[in-house]
């Protein structure tokens, strides 16, 4: 099982920035925090990861609490083109599997 | 760059016969994996390779579905036979091991939207 929770949806007016929550209040030391995002009829994206400082880099920022249990994924400038469905996984370092969960189902509108 | 690429893209099936999905991974990427996504439900993990060796099986399915990576280039996955349940969306992902080792992010495939009728 999942072990992040996400709100199930999310709206956006395109060029504001989109800040996208998750749960992960049972994270363990050697865990990182991964986002991906999938576009329509395309394979999940990766986007960023951190695990316990913030990152930042040319598609996203992501915020982790100082406890590690909660995240937020920013997307700086919202374009309709980031209109997708955003998962929240948490991985372990000796862990290659990606458990998916539902995802917020971000809407960007005009 | 070349990114991962899936073959074919659609395929509709009876149930009963037998399909191949093939994946091409980056050139070079050592780590290849296998996702599906069966109606309504999530984005499940199904194997992992490295190279040609296969890590980790533990999500398949059933023995009805069987992954393979020749040469430790690109994968094959034979469904056969078939079975309605198994109709969704495969995806293939693959990655390079970071300098040090360690986490690395995965570049997925398109996939194949599979359909048995």
């Amino acid at each position: 099982d999942a072990k992040t929770t996400q709100p199930p949806s999310m709206d956006c007016a395109e060029g504001r920035a989109a800040n996208l929550p998750c749960n992960h209040s049972t994270i363990s030391g050697n865990e990182y925090v991964y986002w991906y995002r999938q576009i329509h009829s395309q394979g999940p994206q990766y986007i960023i990861h951190g695990l316990k400082n913030n990152e930042t880099n040319e598609m996203a920022s992501l915020i982790i609490t100082e406890d590690r249990k909660s995240s937020t994924l920013i997307l700086p400038h919202a374009t309709l083109r980031d209109t997708a469905v955003y998962y929240c996984i948490v991985r372990g370092r000796n862990t290659d599997k990606l458990i998916f969960g539902t995802g917020t189902r971000l809407q960007v509108f005009p | 760059e070349a990114g991962v690429t899936q073959f074919p893209s659609h395929s509709v099936i009876e149930k009963g016969q037998t399909v191949t999905l093939r994946c091409d991974p980056i050139s070079g990427h050592d780590n290849l994996y296998w996702y599906r996504r069966v109606m309504g439900k999530e984005i499940k993990f199904l194997l992992h390779f490295v190279k040609e060796s296969k890590q980790d099986e533990s999500g398949m399915p059933n023995n009805r579905f069987l992954a393979e990576r020749t040469g430790g280039t690109y994968s094959t996955l034979k469904v056969q036979p078939a079975e309605l349940e198994d109709s969704g969306v495969y995806f293939c992902a693959s990655s390079q091991e970071l300098k040090g080792g360690g986490i690395y992010g995965y570049t997925f495939g398109s996939g194949t939207r599979l359909t048995v009728v």
